[in-house]
């Protein structure tokens, strides 16, 4: 348990659906970040919120739209995905402002687009 | 941010030590060194983290050289649980992004 909580564990979507994952964090973290991980890859780094504004944004398509509502929740909303999307998608959390800050991540959420 | 370097993969055996060395020649005055560990279909789990010299944990050691440009991640004796892929990170920690490169997958036989 690492004080991150993603929901659901796993997904199964259709390109023409809509669809949102959840993550939520009980560690009074400031910052919060959405990572897609494909098979055999490196996490790749999608969204960073500071402070709830968006800081990073990194070339994500617009069918990914993540929503920062408090410091302790987080979403990714999906929508017209296709299949190449399917991925682990893993939520963290992290104190910014500290110079030893560490991330925290959620167990993820395992995507399949059909 | 500082770019790192790791071994793809590594091999050992249950009970032996196993050293995972990262580069990061242009590392800044400013940053820490932080190791990760990863199991399939999980989200990365903090192992330890380090600024200079030698860091030691109830899991981990880290050994950082006086010119910083790299650091060992040491596993003593090992289990078959320990296989997994272990990243090396290094960023600012005012403004740190934990962004991850390929890291090291180590595989433990019996």
């Amino acid at each position: 348990e690492t004080g991150v909580t993603q929901t659901p564990r796993h997904l199964v979507m259709g390109m023409t659906n809509k669809k949102s994952l959840k993550c939520e964090q009980h560690l009074g973290h400031n910052a919060m970040y959405w990572y897609k991980q494909s098979a055999k890859k490196p996490l790749e780094l999608m969204f960073v919120y500071s402070l709830e504004e968006r800081v990073e944004n990194n070339s994500v398509p617009s069918r990914f739209s993540p929503e920062c509502p408090n410091s302790s929740h987080l979403f990714l909303h999906l929508h017209t995905l296709q299949p190449e999307d399917s991925a682990l998608y893993l939520c963290a959390s992290s104190q910014g402002g500290q110079k030893n800050t560490e991330a925290f991540f959620g167990q993820g959420t395992r995507l399949t687009v059909v | 941010l500082a770019k790192t370097t790791q071994p793809i993969s590594m091999d050992s055996y249950e009970g032996q030590e196993v050293n995972i060395t990262c580069s990061h020649n242009n590392i800044a005055t400013n940053d820490y060194i932080t190791w990760y560990q990863q199991f399939p279909s999980q989200g990365p789990r903090f192992i330890i983290q380090g600024y200079k010299t030698k860091v030691t944990n109830e899991v981990a050691s880290l050994f950082i050289p006086a010119d910083r440009k790299s650091s060992t991640l040491s596993l003593p004796r090992v289990s078959l649980s320990d296989t997994a892929v272990y990243y090396c990170l290094v960023g600012l920690g005012g403004s740190y992004i934990p962004t991850f490169g390929r890291g090291t997958s180590l595989i433990v036989h019996p």
